[in-house]
């Protein structure tokens, strides 16, 4: 069962560089999410898509954008990347209502 | 004043000793609370959730939850050198399930 598959793992960018972070899902969940985590922050939430079609802005939102691409996809795009943006990024999902979200691997960006 | 709310630890307990981890959160309006296990180097594992005031047990894990209080913990029995990890707490809130979580504490389970 692959669950939530992040890509790349790791990824070494320098300064002013575009990427885009892929996540797919296979578990027919509804709703998806971004985290960023950084030592002594805890999860943040970048941007979150409650349904196919729909996104928002969580807590950290500026210098990413989004796209939902379909049920089981939800990318995360770095336009102009920033050494502020160095961190492990997580993706997750889940069903509609209360349930846990689960997550991927985790993708470790660098941003020199 | 941070909506969830975690000792950071770390937290050493002795193996066979009862873990006990502690987390608070502000908004009254919370409604599911999640316990996540997470490795070094590793994503957060979902261990335990819980919705309604009282105990929950699975396994060796009991979630408390205090509504009234705001305060939900995590009781890890007969804790093992394997438990050792970073134990984030998360809280659920409002109707489109925005999540947030604690900085997560670090157990250590010495052998």
């Amino acid at each position: 069962n692959a669950g939530v598959t992040q890509t790349p793992k790791f990824q070494v960018l320098k300064t002013g560089q575009s990427m885009t972070l892929q996540c797919a899902q296979d578990m027919n969940h509804n709703s998806m999410y971004w985290y960023r985590q950084d030592p002594g922050m805890g999860l943040r939430l970048i941007y979150y898509s409650a349904s196919e079609g729909t996104t928002d802005k969580g807590e950290v939102p500026n210098g990413y954008n989004v796209s939902r691409l379909n049920k089981r996809e939800f990318s995360l795009r770095l336009e102009s990347a920033a050494p502020s943006q160095t961190s492990v990024y997580f993706c997750a999902s889940s069903r509609p209502s209360n349930q846990p979200q689960h997550f991927g691997d985790g993708t470790r960006l660098s941003i020199l | 004043q941070k909506e969830v709310e975690q000792n950071s630890g770390p937290l050493s307990v002795p193996e066979g000793a009862i873990a006990s981890l502690n987390c608070t959160y502000s908004d009254r309006g919370s409604q599911s609370f999640f316990w996540y296990r997470q490795y070094s180097g590793k994503s957060p594992e979902l261990i335990m959730f819980i919705y309604s005031n009282g105990d929950k047990e699975d396994g060796r894990f009991t979630a408390q939850l205090n509504k009234a209080s705001q305060y939900v913990s995590l009781l890890i029995r007969d804790s093992q050198p394997s438990d050792s990890a970073t134990y984030l707490c998360a809280v659920m809130t409002g109707g489109y399930q925005k999540v947030t979580f604690g900085i997560g504490t670090k157990l250590q389970v010495i052998p």
